[in-house]
């Protein structure tokens, strides 16, 4: 089956820097990548998604950029605030029909620091 | 905005003891699924439901099953709790294959 590596497990960054969380996974058939943002206490969101036919997503500071080749997939939050304290997931799965099976990373706490 | 809520936000069992832990969505979502959360090993998949009466395990089943006889109602039970299965249970649901939208968890204690 699936086996998603995330990394770092944590990360401190200043305010206003840049943070990367980077995933590898196993499985060449996975086709789609989510990430998911857990702040504390609160439930897991998904905050943006990846499919295999697409290289880079972009929205507002956050981006993901997927190398298919290398199997593995970024995270990128420019202009880190305060608000983006907290776990982000990535996750990995092939969509074969109307369910996905999510195998998910071991999580990133990130903390931004004023 | 969709719903999905979990009977219980914490939840102290003793050993052996039968649990039931309990995820409602209003959403009419054909998929639900039961992930347990610990740390530094993510979201775990342990069973997950494509349709009434369909299950089907997922990665970490062991010690588990699971219910599911109305749509909006997934039940995840655990036969003979052990202090191993002291854990964060999140319940999620989706429509489609992608965005899947979770409840609040469950934080069980087995002593």
């Amino acid at each position: 089956g699936e086996n998603v590596e995330q990394h770092p497990s944590t990360l401190s960054v200043q305010e206003g820097d840049s943070a990367v969380i980077k995933c590898t996974y196993s499985d060449s058939a996975s086709n789609y990548f989510p990430w998911y943002k857990q702040e504390l206490g609160k439930r897991p969101q998904l905050i943006i998604d990846i499919r295999s036919n697409v290289g880079e997503k972009k929205d507002q500071r956050i981006a993901v950029t997927l190398n298919k080749t290398a199997k593995h997939f970024s995270l990128h939050i420019t202009e880190t605030q305060p608000e983006d304290s907290a776990v982000y997931f990535c996750a990995a799965t092939e969509i074969k029909a109307a369910v996905n099976k999510l195998t998910f990373g071991g999580g990133t706490r990130v903390l931004v620091k004023p | 905005d969709v719903k999905v809520t979990q009977s219980s936000r914490y939840l102290v069992k003793r050993t052996g003891e039968k649990v039931f832990l309990e995820c409602v969505q209003d959403m009419d979502h054909e998929n639900m699924f039961w992930y347990r959360q610990d740390p530094g090993l993510g979201l775990r998949l342990i069973y997950f439901s494509y349709d009434v009466k369909m299950k089907e395990k997922g990665d970490i089943p062991e010690g588990y099953s699971v219910s599911r006889e109305k749509k909006e109602r997934f039940s995840l039970i655990l036969e003979s709790a052990s202090t191993n299965q002291t854990s964060m249970y999140l319940c999620a649901s989706s429509r489609t294959a992608y965005e899947q939208y979770f409840g609040p968890g469950t934080r069980l204690t087995v002593t």
